[in-house]
């Protein structure tokens, strides 16, 4: 069975520093990876995904992240964090097509302080 | 157009009524999902309709009712639902057939039940 975690509920992070958000996954196939956002009350908004080839990808809004087979990571990055970026990150993993669900982490809380 | 358009906004019903969550794309995807997402939760897989069939149906309520009237139209029926249906409704799309799982999310329904 696929699953993702997601270890943090929440982090705090200062405006202007360095962020990394951290999801571990287990899937039987090639895990096609995705880093969603999410603000309150509004819908997902997809930061990036990861299909195949580079496993460093980058995304919307300044943030990458790295995939790592060995360590079945998928971890997300930003070099210095702005105000606008607290919200919800969900990670998720699924087939590459297809109409299986996605399978989403329980999310990480993203706090910034001034 | 790259939009996921759902109305309404915001619902508040009792347990006797009857209403529904519409939303709607124009980027020519085949594909649309319904979610439902409780406060603090990652969304969960409702229904899938592809090519204007219900493809997936992750066991809901038959006080949920779907419905793809026309591939730009997905209609969520709602009749004597329970509080414990509070919640945040998203729909999704993607390119339809085979393709990439990247999903298109809406803003959301926040539905409140009393």
């Amino acid at each position: 069975a696929q699953s993702v975690t997601q270890p943090d509920i929440h982090i705090t992070v200062s405006e202007g520093a360095s962020l990394e958000l951290r999801c571990n996954y287990s899937y039987g196939a090639t895990p096609y990876l995705f880093w969603y956002v999410q603000s309150p009350g509004q819908g997902l908004q997809l930061l990036l995904k990861y299909f195949s080839g580079d496993t460093l990808v980058q995304g919307i809004k300044g943030f990458e992240a790295e995939f790592k087979r060995s360590q079945s990571s998928f971890n997300l990055r930003k070099p210095s964090v702005h105000w606008s970026d607290a919200a919800e990150y969900f990670c998720a993993v699924g087939p590459d097509s297809g109409y299986s669900t996605l399978t989403f982490g329980k999310g990480t809380m993203l706090l910034v302080s001034p | 157009d790259t939009e996921v358009t759902q109305t309404p906004k915001h619902l508040v019903m009792g347990m006797t009524n009857k209403k529904s969550l519409k939303c709607e794309q124009h980027m020519g995807h085949r594909a649309m999902y319904w979610y439902k997402q409780k406060a603090k939760k990652p969304p969960e897989l409702m229904f899938v309709y592809s090519y204007e069939k219900l493809s997936i149906n992750e066991s809901v309520p038959s006080r949920f009712s779907p419905e793809c009237p026309n591939s730009s139209l997905l209609n969520l029926h709602l009749h004597a639902l329970q509080p414990e249906d509070s919640a945040l409704y998203l729909c999704a799309s993607k390119p339809g057939g085979g393709g990439a799982n990247v999903l298109t999310f809406g803003a959301g329904s926040r539905l409140t039940v009393l």
